[in-house]
Parts: structure tokens; sequence; C-alpha cells
């Protein structure tokens, strides 16, 4: 079975511009969250997506920030016009309800 | 808002041994508390979840204590190998909408 996907690996961008990360959780699974980590720091939460609707976004940093999840699939993150202190590591997990949080790799984000 | 204290410090020990790795967190208690390993350039991996009402829950190698009185959870590695050596993160939680995780520990298990 795959676990969650992210894409791209790696995104070098200068400031100003736009990002667009993707993230596929586990087939089937309802839940599913994005997550920052910036250099030097812990794991932050950004939002929380139950199917396509957003249950928490309390932890989105600014509206330069949109997350979508269409059709309860796949879910995107853009960032819209980047800044320096965006850079920092992406991460999506996905869980059935009330479950442990599968992870993907993570998008390693720079923002130059 | 919610601060978590897991020590910042890497933690050597050698093969064999017990690692005990400690999160601290101010504040009201979770509802429950995770335990994760991450390895260098990887994403999180769930290892342990222990509920409010459970003071102490085992898996294998692995058993972590929570005392909401002290505010403290435990997490201890026995017979720990080389192979267990990577970053130790604690998360806790208040409903499953939302995870407030600690800067994690890195444990260095000496062959």
């Amino acid at each position: 079975e795959a676990g969650v996907t992210q894409f791209p690996s790696h995104s070098v961008i200068e400031k100003g511009q736009t990002v667009t990360l993707r993230c596929d959780p586990i087939s089937g699974h309802d839940n599913l969250y994005w997550y920052r980590r910036v250099m030097g720091k812990e794991i932050k939460f950004l939002l929380h997506f139950v199917k396509e609707s957003k249950q928490d976004e309390s932890g989105m940093p600014n509206n330069r920030f949109l997350a979508e999840r269409t059709g309860g699939t796949y879910s995107t993150l853009k960032v819209q016009p980047a800044e320096l202190e965006d850079s920092g590591v992406y991460f999506c997990a996905s869980s059935p309800p009330g479950d442990e949080q599968f992870f993907g790799p993570g998008t390693r984000l720079t923002v130059l | 808002s919610q601060k978590i204290e897991q020590n910042s410090e890497a933690l050597n020990i050698q093969e064999g041994k017990t690692a005990t790795l400690t999160c601290n967190y101010t504040n009201y208690s979770p509802a429950y508390l995770q335990w994760y390993r991450q390895d260098p350039g990887r994403g999180p991996v769930f290892l342990l979840l222990i509920r409010e009402n459970e003071k102490e829950k085992r898996k294998e190698r692995l058993k972590v204590t929570f005392d909401t009185t002290l505010k403290q959870s435990l997490f201890h590695i026995t017979a720990s190998q080389p192979a267990d050596s990577a970053t130790y993160l604690c998360a806790l939680g208040y409903n499953f909408n939302k995870f407030y995780f600690g800067s994690g520990t890195k444990l260095n298990v000496k062959p």
C-alpha cells in the first residue's frame, strides 16, 4: 500500500513568486493535515481537512497561504507571494478518523 | 499557548541500555499524547499513543508513561540498538483536529 506522497521534494523560488505544494494522502483517509517546520523550530500545525472541508485552519500564518482539497482526495498548499520566512519543510499527514497520523516525506521549500 | 519541552541536547547511550526521553508541557493537559520517530530527510513515524486516563502503554521494546499531575510523559526504549538512533518527537492532542509537537530529542545509541 502506498504511503503519503508529497510533490515536489524540493523547491527553490525567489521572493515574491508563487509555489504550490501537493499532498496525496493514503487512499481512504478522510483526515489530512498540513504542518511546517522552519529551521531549528518544532513542527507546527497549519490546518486540518476532513474530506474536502477545512476543520481547523488556525495554524495558517497569514492570507498568503491557501490550502485546498478538491473532492476530498489530494490537497494543495499554495504560497503567494512567497516571503523569506516561508522557507522550511512542509509536511502532510493523513489518518483514518481518530487514529494515528501517517506523514509524508515533506517538501523542502527555500525562498531566496 | 501550550509549551512543550523536550531535551534539546542529544542523548548518548550504550547499546543494550535503556533510553529514557522526557516530554514536559505547560498549561492544560492534553486528551492524549503521541510519540514519533523521525530520521533525517524523512517525515515523522508514529510509535505510540497514550490517553489521559492511561498511566502506561507498551509496545515491544517501547514504553510510554503519562503523568498529568507532573505534566510529563516519559518514553523508554529498552535493550536499545544502534538502529534506534533517531530524533524522537512528542505531540500533544486535545482533539483529533490539531496537534502540538515538541522540538524533539536526538538519540544516539553507540555499539
